[in-house]
Formats: structure tokens, sequence, C-alpha cells
């Protein structure tokens, strides 16, 4: 069964600085996808970035960039430039393609609550 | 385009009632995916709708049910709702058989049992 970790409960980071939520995974899959989600408090997951894993380049989308290292098994977010606006909860998720019955299932860490500060 | 829509938003109910949850997928996406998510138990897999069938279950009791239309629009049922049953129920949709395609979360329907 795959397994995601996220190790930091809370972070803090002030303003217009980066900060690295960090997000480890276990699989015996050779093909995967991992994928980081912003969760405000409203509750809606937000799809920030996707990483796949024979992606050899890592992925960025903005101001978000993935740091994948596929051999530590580790897919760190790396947020540049802080804003207030980033302050939520933030999910790492691995993708599970499910041989019966097809389709795939998204399996997520336990979170890091991110605090923008002045 | 329009994103995942869910309705309710929010619902209280009692102990042993049922309830049902409605989700929109975006347009042009027909797979329909329900997570629960709890303060205690974190987000976890309920099950995937694909073509109005129902491809797999997470592990949750018989009582967590659900069907998709030929809409792609899907609903979850909960019967004899337990007080472990409230949580905020989130639907995601995706378009299929594309590499990387991302899971498109509603804004969910929080579910508070008495």
């Amino acid at each position: 069964a795959q397994k995601i970790t996220q190790t930091q409960p809370g972070m803090f980071v002030q303003e217009k600085e980066a900060v690295t939520l960090d997000c480890t995974y276990d699989t015996s899959d050779q093909s995967y996808g991992l994928f980081w989600y912003k969760q405000p408090s409203s509750g809606e997951m937000i799809f920030l970035i996707y990483q796949g894993s024979y992606d050899e380049q890592n992925a960025t989308e903005g101001r978000y960039s993935l740091n994948f290292q596929k051999a530590r098994k580790s897919a760190n977010l790396v947020i540049s430039a802080s804003q207030l606006g980033d302050s939520a909860m933030y999910f790492c998720a691995m993708r599970e393609w499910l041989l019966t019955g097809g389709g795939n299932k998204l399996t997520f860490g336990t979170g890091t609550q991110l605090k923008v500060e002045l | 385009k329009a994103g995942v829509t869910q309705t309710p938003r929010y619902l209280i109910k009692t102990r042993g009632q049922q309830v049902t949850l409605s989700c929109s997928p975006i347009s042009g996406h027909r797979s329909v995916s329900w997570y629960q998510q709890t303060p205690g138990q974190g987000l976890q897999f309920l099950f995937e709708y694909f073509s109005e069938t129902q491809r797999n279950k997470g592990n949750f009791p018989g009582r967590f049910s659900g069907r998709q239309f030929s809409n792609s629009r899907s609903e979850m049922n909960v019967s004899t709702l337990e007080l472990g049953d409230s949580a905020l129920y989130l639907c995601a949709s995706r378009v299929t058989g594309v590499p990387g395609n991302e899971q498109f979360f509603g804004p969910g329907t929080r579910l508070t049992v008495l």
C-alpha cells in the first residue's frame, strides 16, 4: 500500500520569503504521480502542482515548484515569495492506480498548516 | 468553465437518519471520486465512479453508497448515520486517459451528525 508522510504539522514563514514543505512517500509501483493541494479554511482542495514518476525535470507552476528526489522518495513543495494568502493547509498526495476495477485513487498525507506572517 | 459543484454545502442530521449528497463534475469529466475528511482520520478515499459504474471503493461500511448518472453527476448516500460520520465530504472529478490529469475538487459538504 502507498503511504505519504508529512512530518511538519505546522510551519511559519515571513511574507516574501521562500518556504519548503516536506513530503516523503512509499510505494512499490514504478509508475505513480505526486500532487500538492492547498486547502484554505473554506475547505476546498485547490490543485497546485503535479509530478510524474518518469518526469526528469522538477515541476514548476508559478511560485510553486516541486523538488522531486526519486531515489530518496521525496517530493517537497517550495513556495517562493510567500504571500499572506498562502496561509492554508497543504497536502501532499500520491495517485495509486487500482488494478481491480481500474481507475485510481489519491492517498493523502496528514498535511502541513502554513502560516505566513508580516 | 464551471468548477465542481457540491450541494448542499452544510448539513445537520441526527443519528439514525440517512443523507444524500450531490456532486456535479466539470463538464467533460467522466470520473467522479468521493473523499471523507475528518480531523482524526484525515482524507480517505470513499469510491470512484466512471460511466455510471463504481470502479473502486475504499474501506468503508456498506452504509456508504453512491451512484453516477448518465450526465456524470454523482450522489453519495449514507444510511443510518453515526456520530463518527460527521466530516467534510469532498467530491473530485477528472478527465480520464490523460497522463498527469489532476483531480479537481469541489468545495465540499460539511455534514454534522448530532
